[in-house]
């Protein structure tokens, strides 16, 4: 039963090229998010997407950042033109059901994250 | 802007010890959830507390939610050298898709 699956572990970019940071959910989960953390920090939410619909954008820069969670494949977070205060480790997390009103929530299955670095 | 934060920052203490991690926050939360990540890997989910005065246990670690639901406590007894990592807290807000997250506590426990 894999967990969260994301790739590639690491990825280094000059500046001003994309990167591409994909993110396979758990089995019988419909449900992600991205996050980002910054060393010695927590994490900030970016977006969480349902199948073929973004839910909540609100924690992703309007410009050069886009997400998506196709019908089929692994949800992509895209980061245009990337400069290096884009460099941090961004994290993935599926769930099987919405994350509000869940009193009894069952947390969050992480992937191991893509670490970004903008050379 | 809704804050959770979390102390101390950074702690490290000989094995054997007991320390307390804090969350606080002037939000209530529906739940609010401890997680623990190691160096290069993706935070782990611990614990869920739901319930204000909630008090769970694994093992040596004993998680509390306030009666408010607006801060929450770890406490780790007799650490180890295993328990070092960074603890995390999440709060989930209803009606609200993100977690709110603490700044992380930076635990290392000496041998």
């Amino acid at each position: 039963n894999a967990g969260v699956m994301q790739n590639p572990r690491h990825l280094v970019r000059r500046r001003g090229q994309e990167a591409r940071l994909r993110c396979s959910p758990m089995k019988g989960h419909s449900h992600v998010y991205w996050y980002r953390q910054l060393p010695e920090e927590g994490l900030k939410f970016m977006v969480y997407l349902q199948k073929e619909n973004i839910i909540d954008e609100s924690g992703m820069p309007k410009e050069r950042f886009s997400a998506e969670f196709p019908k089929e494949g692994p949800s992509i977070l895209r980061i245009q033109q990337v400069v290096r205060g884009d460099s941090a480790a961004y994290f993935c997390a599926s769930s099987p059901t919405a994350p509000f009103g869940t009193s009894k929530a069952d947390g969050y299955t992480f992937g191991s994250g893509t670490r970004l670095t903008v050379v | 802007t809704q804050l959770l934060e979390q102390s101390p920052q950074f702690l490290s203490i000989q094995e054997g010890e007991n320390l307390t991690v804090y969350c606080n926050s002037s939000s209530v939360f529906s739940s609010l959830q401890w997680y623990r990540q190691e160096p290069g890997e993706g935070p782990v989910l611990l614990v869920t507390v739901v319930t204000g005065g909630e008090v769970k246990k694994l093992k040596r670690l004993t998680f509390q939610f306030g009666d408010a639901r607006k801060d929450s406590s770890l406490h780790i007894t007799a650490a180890q050298p295993g328990d070092t990592g960074l603890y995390l807290c999440a709060g989930e807000i209803v009606g609200n898709y993100q977690l709110i997250w603490g700044a992380g506590t930076k635990l290392i426990i000496k041998p």
